[in-house]
């Protein structure tokens, strides 16, 4: 079946850090691939996705390029913000009714002033 | 807009209660999702309804039951729920079709005593 790894963390940063969130996934077809973020106490949040090889998310200053050769989607930023300090998702879909919409675990990122 | 509406924002309930959540969209989206989510864990997909219809049912118990009147409202009847049933209920809609993105409520943090 379908799958999605990432790191876990918690990842901690100082302020203005570069940040990388690797994210790798198994899948049968040619998914789409998407990163959510949760900040505390609140739902998920679209950051941004991808629907084939080779394009780039991006928003916000977050970046992430689908990777079919490496089947990966990692998600990067150049300067980190306190306000960044959150649970980041990468996720798939392979259909259109959800059930192929797969999470990974999860990656809380804390950022220090 | 983007935005999917939950209430109640926090629920208290007994063992013995019947309450029931409440989602709403005005996006026009024709699929509708109910997640539920463990602290420091990945949303788990519960249901979904396509055009109105329940499409999917994740083995869910019948203690959960699902209602979608219209095309923007969607209700999660509960009754005679567990302890280990609270967690973090989180509602998304999407468009129907292929590798549609989901977009989330903020969700209705349920506490069963």
């Amino acid at each position: 079946g379908n799958s999605v790894t990432q790191m876990e963390g918690p990842v901690t940063l100082s302020e203005e850090a570069f940040l990388t969130i690797n994210c790798t996934y198994t899948a049968t077809g040619y998914p789409s691939l998407f990163w959510y973020v949760q900040y505390p106490g609140e739902g998920l949040q679209l950051l941004l996705k991808a629907t084939k090889a080779d394009d780039k998310g991006s928003n916000k200053g977050f970046e992430a390029t689908y990777r079919k050769e490496t089947t990966s989607f990692h998600l990067e930023k150049g300067s980190v913000q306190v306000s960044d300090s959150a649970v980041y998702f990468c996720a798939l879909s392979e259909d259109n009714y959800g059930q192929n919409f797969v999470f990974g675990p999860g990656t809380r990122l804390s950022v220090l002033p | 807009d983007t935005e999917v509406t939950q209430t109640p924002k926090h629920l208290v309930m007994g063992m013995t209660n019947k309450k029931s959540l409440k989602c709403e969209q005005h996006m026009g989206h024709r699929a509708m999702y109910w997640y539920k989510q463990k602290a420091k864990k990945p949303p788990e997909l519960m249901f979904v309804y396509s055009y109105e219809k329940l499409s999917i049912n994740e083995s869910v118990p019948s203690r959960f039951s699902p209602e979608c009147p219209n095309s923007s409202l969607l209700n999660l009847h509960l009754h005679a729920l567990q302890p280990e049933d609270s967690a973090l209920y989180l509602c998304a809609s999407s468009q129907v079709g292929v590798q549609e993105t989901q977009y989330f409520g903020p969700g209705t943090r349920l506490l069963v005593l």
